[in-house]
């Protein structure tokens, strides 16, 4: 199957600092990459649906200016957390798939994870 | 309303009796289903869509449009399917609605 790299695995960082969270995938090419955030032991919730060339699309509650998503290209996504609290503390997973490939039943890549840590 | 509702938690069963895990599921228009699984320390990979209709891992999952199911099932739990399992569906905007998860522990 398709793999989905994350960098870094793990972060620690101190409050009001920016992290940036790099999603790649290593062999395809994904139109469509999407993050997650998961709180322990709890189901993963979308944050946000990434396209390349285009400006990402937030759920509902997700703050667009916290959680900057850049795709700059068919296999990088980022995700910056900007001025980092302790609430923002969690696993952020991402994952990848081709535009249209979901809705015909096809699957989403997962990445390994980020664990972010605010201090 | 888009929603995956697991109604358990935790499911504890003893290897090689039968395993059923549950998902309902609300969509308006013809869903696309799936189970992903999560084993200790691993990423979430997925386990079987329901347009495949396979078997994988011993695990089956047969799509009930008329009580709104899509339950997996195995006849014989062994103890590496101690996981979590999410059962999730895709909608026409290519995006994944997650179930909340049900831990899976396989007693020996």
């Amino acid at each position: 199957g398709a793999v989905v790299s994350q960098h870094p695995s793990w972060v620690i960082c101190k409050s009001g600092t920016s992290v940036k969270i790099e999603c790649r995938s290593l062999d395809f090419q994904a139109t469509t990459m999407f993050w997650y955030r998961q709180f322990p032991k709890q189901s993963l919730m979308l944050m946000a649906t990434s396209n390349e060339g285009s400006k990402a699309t937030y759920e509902q509650g997700v703050e667009k200016d916290k959680f900057l998503i850049n795709h700059a290209s068919l296999t990088l996504s980022t995700l910056t957390v900007t001025s980092a609290h302790p609430e923002d503390s969690s696993f952020y997973i991402c994952s990848a798939t081709l535009k249209g490939r979901l809705a015909r039943g096809h699957e989403q890549f997962f990445g390994p994870g980020t664990r972010l840590t605010v201090l | 309303a888009q929603r995956v509702t697991q109604p358990e938690k935790l499911l504890s069963v003893f290897k090689g009796a039968p395993v059923e895990l549950k998902c309902n599921y609300s969509y308006s228009g013809s869903p696309e289903l799936f189970w992903y699984v999560q084993y200790s320390r691993q990423r979430l990979q997925l386990l079987l869509r329901h347009i495949s209709r396979e078997s994988i891992k011993g695990f089956t999952a047969d799509l009930n449009k008329g009580e709104t199911s899509f339950h997996l099932k195995k006849p014989f739990a062994q103890e590496e399917d101690s996981a979590m399992y999410y059962c999730a569906l895709s909608n026409r905007d290519d995006k994944i609605i997650f179930g909340k998860g049900t831990r899976l522990h396989i007693l020996p």
